[in-house]
């Protein structure tokens, strides 16, 4: 079992441009979370989709749109980046909202 | 809201010997599931232990046991026979079984493992 997979592992962007980032788990899980991660701050939640066709703003969502394409992909977009968009993004998922989420490798974005 | 606090940024311990990372998180509720998860500098986040808090047996896999202390809200890793592999940061969370949609972080210990 691949898991959950994050595309693409690394990313510059320039402020202001826009990027996709994806995100695809082949667990037939429910609910998947989009959590950004800065050094001493933990990971804090962007948005969150409890099931297909739902998607609902976690901590920090402001400047991230998301999509949950279907049951399998869920992406997070970032309209006009930002420097203090710099971070490292990791993508989750769980069978439901009480279980155990289950992480991708991350996505360590630089906005210059 | 909850809140989830690791005190000890950095940890050491020398191979095969144990050590301890601690948690505090605070919380009104009475039912919560807390955890404990690695990443090594592959950036991965793995899982490490799960405890539920109705259960008052602390959860144990393999060299990870959990110290969990429901009246303090305290909930400490304890990692025996430590292995250079162990080397990671490690983070605490909660997650609530009534808003069921966020996991909780704490800021981290970086353990460090020396042969």
């Amino acid at each position: 079992n691949a898991g959950v997979t994050q595309t693409p592992k690394f990313q510059v962007l320039k402020t202001g441009q826009s990027m996709t980032l994806q995100c695809a788990q082949d667990m037939n899980h429910n609910s998947m979370y989009w959590y950004r991660q800065d050094p001493g701050m933990g990971l804090r939640l962007i948005y969150y989709s409890a099931s297909e066709g739902t998607t609902d703003k976690g901590e920090v969502p402001n400047g991230y749109n998301v999509s949950r394409l279907n049951k399998r992909e869920f992406s997070l977009r970032l309209e006009s980046a930002a420097p203090s968009q710099t971070s490292v993004y990791f993508c989750a998922s769980s069978v439901g909202t009480v279980s155990t989420a289950f992480f991708g490798q991350g996505t360590r974005l630089t906005v210059v | 809201a909850q809140t989830v606090t690791q005190s000890q940024p950095e940890m050491s311990v020398q191979e095969a010997e144990t050590v301890t990372l601690s948690c505090t998180y605070d919380t009104s509720e009475s039912d919560y599931y807390l955890f404990w998860y690695k990443q090594p500098p592959s950036r991965q986040m793995i899982l490490v232990i799960r405890q539920e808090a109705y259960k008052q047996q602390n959860a144990t896999e393999n060299r990870f046991s959990v110290n969990f202390q429901k009246a303090a809200k305290s909930f400490s890793l304890k990692i025996s026979d430590s292995q250079l592999g162990d080397a990671a940061m490690y983070f605490c969370a909660y997650r609530s079984t009534y808003n069921t949609d966020k996991l909780i972080f704490g800021t981290g210990t970086r353990l460090q493992v020396f042969p």
